[in-house]
């Protein structure tokens, strides 16, 4: 049971470049959000999806976009790559968004 | 927007002491509360939560939390803290599918 698979670990990109974060889990959970983590700040939602073909905006979405087609899988966005997005992105899921979250390992990003 | 607080950014105890991590949360309704735990490099795990009840949760690894609703806490508590306890501790609130952390706080425990 392998729970929430983010892809790739570490990733480094020029400003203006896009790029996708790949989300994956395998516990059939309905909720699932990104959220990036920046030091003295804790996590911060960025967009989150309470079912198939459901997504909404937390606290932080502006630079990103998200879908959400199967269930499985919760792809994040960024379309154009700023210096400010550089950060740790954590993908996480859940039964329902008021239920404890599973986290992936993260995906380190650095934007220069 | 509810906002969680975590007063002490980093706190050093001796291994074998007790240890009590702060949080205050600021929605008034009846909250959904957690605290996590991150080791360096690794996601966040699950310590324990509270939706209503019990006012004293128990959670893995020996920790224990109270909710306090005249004083908007949930303070997080070991009595006899080990070296592997050192990691990086968020409380988090979620509101409507929103979930919000503190800004953590980092245990650091000296031999």
């Amino acid at each position: 049971n392998a729970g929430v698979t983010q892809t790739p670990k570490f990733q480094v990109l020029k400003t203006g470049q896009s790029m996708t974060l790949q989300c994956a889990q395998d516990m059939n959970h309905e909720y699932m959000s990104w959220y990036r983590q920046d030091p003295g700040m804790g996590l911060r939602l960025i967009h989150y999806s309470v079912g198939a073909g459901i997504t909404d905006q937390g606290e932080v979405p502006n630079g990103y976009n998200v879908s959400r087609s199967t269930t499985e899988d919760f792809p994040l966005r960024l379309l154009s790559a700023a210096p400010s997005q550089t950060s740790v992105y954590f993908c996480a899921s859940s039964y329902q968004g008021y239920q404890p979250q599973h986290f992936g390992d993260g995906t380190r990003l650095s934007i220069l | 927007a509810q906002s969680v607080t975590q007063p002490d950014i980093h706190i050093t105890v001796s291994e074998g002491a007790s240890l009590e991590l702060r949080c205050n949360y600021s929605y008034g309704a009846t909250p959904y509360l957690f605290w996590y735990v991150q080791s360096p490099g690794q996601g966040l795990q699950l310590l324990l939560k509270y939706f209503s009840g019990d006012t004293l949760v128990q959670g893995i690894k020996g920790f224990e939390a109270e909710f306090k609703r005249s004083q908007s806490s949930f303070n997080l508590r070991k009595p006899s803290v080990h070296w592997s306890d050192a990691a990086e501790y968020f409380c988090a609130e979620v509101d409507n599918n929103d979930m919000r952390f503190g800004a953590g706080t980092r245990l650091t425990v000296k031999p």
